[in-house]
């Protein structure tokens, strides 16, 4: 079965600082990879996805994921944090065309000043 | 292009009432999802509309139901409420033109239900 691991559900960056929020996933069959934002009192808005091809995928806002199968993960970069990116980020696989989603539980990004 | 709508946005109901929640996704996407998202279980798959069909189910007892029109709209209901019930319930839909495959779900703002 699949299953979604999102590593802090809280994490602290400086404005300015590397941000890198981690996705490990299980899947039996090659995935479909996301992430999507979620600011408060918002709907979800998606980042970037992978699917098939380049392994680097590049989203909104700077940021980029890189899908690594040998270490089934998909962990979300941006090199240089802005307070506008305070919000709470969510993987999601799907490994069937049909387009079922199974979530991460989430991880709230804290930008300090 | 307008983006996904849910009404209401807000909604109060008490323990056994039953309740509709609305979405109207983007102009042409034939696909609706919804979404359950609580503190606790993060966010769940309730169902998935294609063409006023129901193609995926997550699990949930029958007391959620939901349904789509033939323009694309839909709602979903659930049935006699309980304290649990309370969430934030987001509907996103996506343009999947062949009816199969991996497209982009655009997430309405969502339904936050309060169950008292």
């Amino acid at each position: 079965a699949q299953s979604v691991t999102q590593l802090g559900s809280h994490v602290s960056v400086s404005e300015g600082a590397l941000v890198l929020l981690r996705c490990n996933y299980s899947s039996s069959v090659p995935p479909y990879l996301f992430w999507y934002v979620q600011y408060p009192n918002q709907g979800l808005q998606l980042l970037l996805k992978y699917t098939t091809g380049a392994t680097l995928v590049k989203g909104i806002n700077g940021f980029e994921a890189e899908f690594k199968k040998s270490e089934t993960s998909f962990h979300l970069t941006k090199p240089s944090a802005h307070m506008s990116d305070a919000a709470e980020y969510f993987c999601a696989v799907s490994e069937r065309a049909d387009y079922q989603l199974i979530w991460g539980a989430g991880t709230k990004l804290i930008i300090k000043p | 292009k307008a983006g996904v709508t849910q009404t209401p946005r807000y909604l109060i109901k008490t323990r056994g009432q039953q309740v509709t929640l609305s979405c109207s996704p983007i102009s042409g996407h034939r696909s609706v999802s919804w979404y359950q998202q609580t503190p606790g279980q993060g966010l769940q798959f309730l169902f998935e509309y294609f063409s006023e069909t129901q193609r995926n189910k997550g699990n949930f007892p029958g007391r959620f139901s939901g349904r789509q029109f033939s323009n694309s709209r839909s709602e979903m209901n659930v049935s006699t409420l309980e304290l649990g019930d309370s969430a934030l319930y987001l509907c996103a839909s996506s343009l999947l033109t062949s009816g199969s495959g991996i497209d982009t779900q655009y997430f309405g703002p969502g339904t936050r239900l309060t169950v008292l």
